[in-house]
């Protein structure tokens, strides 16, 4: 299994301000993922960071609102652009190792609130 | 389009008794079924897997069936406790290869009461 850490753990923004949430791992992973949470809802995957490339976003994400970066295998970052109160959710980062993506191991989240 | 259904928003039941999680699923043929645990304010905790050519798997208190042909998935918790107290999401997995991504139900808020 593997340690994640995420910060911050919860923040209120303002409206057209943006956020950037990090994801910390405590050993190398090949796959990163970040999902959203909203209340009552399911998890919906944002996009897979790719270590070195550009992330792989889900429909009805895209890379401007969603900018995601993967310096190393234990670090990324979300941020999330230009909020609006639709945005407030709860981030959470996930893990998985090599041949084994079925089994993810999740953060504790980022509970964001936009006003 | 595929969609996973969670049986109930929420279930409430004694103590000792067996608790019974229902997860059905339509246009989709999952290679894997996966069964997660979540508390307020924290991440999903993986719990089981069972693949498409498994009936039935069991861990401790825990069991889980799949049933292809209804396309239905049952998580039971035995000797059910307070600490059982959670929300438990089912997700389907579509493939083997490292490019097949998880599908999450809404899940199900189970509180057992002593």
């Amino acid at each position: 299994s593997a340690v994640i850490s995420q910060k911050p753990s919860r923040d209120i923004c303002q409206r057209g301000t943006s956020l950037t949430i990090q994801c910390q791992v405590d050993s190398q992973v090949t796959m990163m993922f970040w999902y959203r949470q909203q209340p009552g809802q399911s998890l919906t995957l944002i996009a897979t960071a790719n270590q070195g490339s550009e992330a792989t976003y889900e429909s009805g994400f895209v890379i401007d609102k969603f900018p995601i970066s993967r310096p190393n295998l234990t670090f990324s970052t979300l941020t999330v652009s230009n909020m609006s109160p639709e945005d407030s959710s709860i981030y959470l980062c996930s893990v998985a190792t090599s041949g084994r993506t079925y089994e993810q191991y999740f953060g504790p989240g980022t509970r964001l609130t936009v006003t | 389009s595929q969609k996973i259904e969670q049986n109930s928003e929420a279930l409430n039941i004694q103590e000792g008794k067996t608790a019974t999680l229902t997860c059905n699923y339509t246009n989709y043929s999952p290679a894997y079924l996966q069964w997660y645990r979540q508390d307020p304010g924290r991440g999903p905790v993986f719990l089981l897997l069972i693949r498409e050519n498994e009936k039935e798997k069991r861990k401790e208190r825990l069991k889980v069936t799949f049933d292809t042909t209804l396309k239905q998935s049952l998580f039971h918790i035995t000797a059910s406790q307070p600490a059982d107290s959670a929300t438990y999401l089912c997700a389907l997995l579509s493939g083997y290869s490292s490019a097949s991504k998880i599908i999450f139900g809404s899940g199900t808020r189970l509180s057992i009461r002593p």
